[in-house]
């Protein structure tokens, strides 16, 4: 079945460590996107790539980075210049062309111990 | 600049009742806007897209939409409401121009009671 996998689903992570969270398509789409959800807050932009080794910042990259060597892979380093790292955190591919829907990976809870 | 407010943090409805979830959003161009639901401990879900053809749009699960340019509303329905349809649900736009992403609005619980 064709998809997006994030792994792992529940991580923790303790206060100063750097944490990378995997996102997998296996869609064959060229857009990946990475965003950040808080209660109340909907979902935040934090990175975005429409092409492999290309990359561009959202609302709130601050404290993260992002790789997009493979068309199917765009893992988000939480690092730990993130003030509040705690969230829900969702990925997201489109074929290219910003006017298609986006599907969504079953997100990855950070929690900070 | 790109914006979506979606009105009420949290609507209640019984068993049965119309749903209406409301959205408005800001566009300076012609817009694409889309409704996307959310379970607990999940990813998002689309429900419907409008892509300017049809003003009225018809998704899953007996939701269906109305894009009203004048009032720069996209406001989500369901003539009747079942217990399963208690979840998050958001409304989002983009445009068509290379490099943009989707914005969302801060989603609307909807509670359904028997």
């Amino acid at each position: 079945d064709g998809g997006i996998t994030q792994s792992p689903k529940y991580l923790f992570r303790k206060e100063g460590q750097n944490v990378t969270l995997s996102c997998e398509q296996n869609l064959n789409h060229d857009a990946m996107y990475w965003y950040r959800q808080d209660p109340g807050q909907g979902l935040r932009l934090i990175y975005y790539s429409q092409i492999v080794n290309d990359f561009q910042k959202g609302d709130i990259a601050e404290g993260y980075s992002v790789s997009r060597e493979k068309k199917e892979s765009f893992p988000l380093t939480v690092t730990s210049a993130q003030k509040n790292p705690t969230a829900f955190y969702l990925c997201a591919s489109s074929p290219r062309g910003s006017y298609t829907e986006a599907f969504f990976g079953q997100g990855t809870r950070l929690t900070v111990v | 600049a790109q914006s979506v407010t979606q009105l009420g943090s949290h609507v209640s409805v019984s068993e049965g009742a119309l749903v209406l979830l409301r959205c408005n959003y800001s566009s300076s161009v012609p817009p694409y806007l889309f409704w996307y639901v959310q379970y607990p401990n999940q990813g998002l879900q689309l429900l419907l897209k409008y892509t300017s053809a049809a003003t009225l749009v018809k998704g899953i699960n007996g939701f269906e939409a109305e894009f009203k340019k004048s009032e720069t509303s996209f406001h989500l329905t369901k003539p009747s409401a079942h217990m399963s349809d208690a979840a998050e649900y958001f409304c989002a736009v983009t445009y068509n121009q290379a490099g943009t992403a989707l914005i969302f609005g801060k989603g609307t619980t909807l509670s359904v009671s028997s």
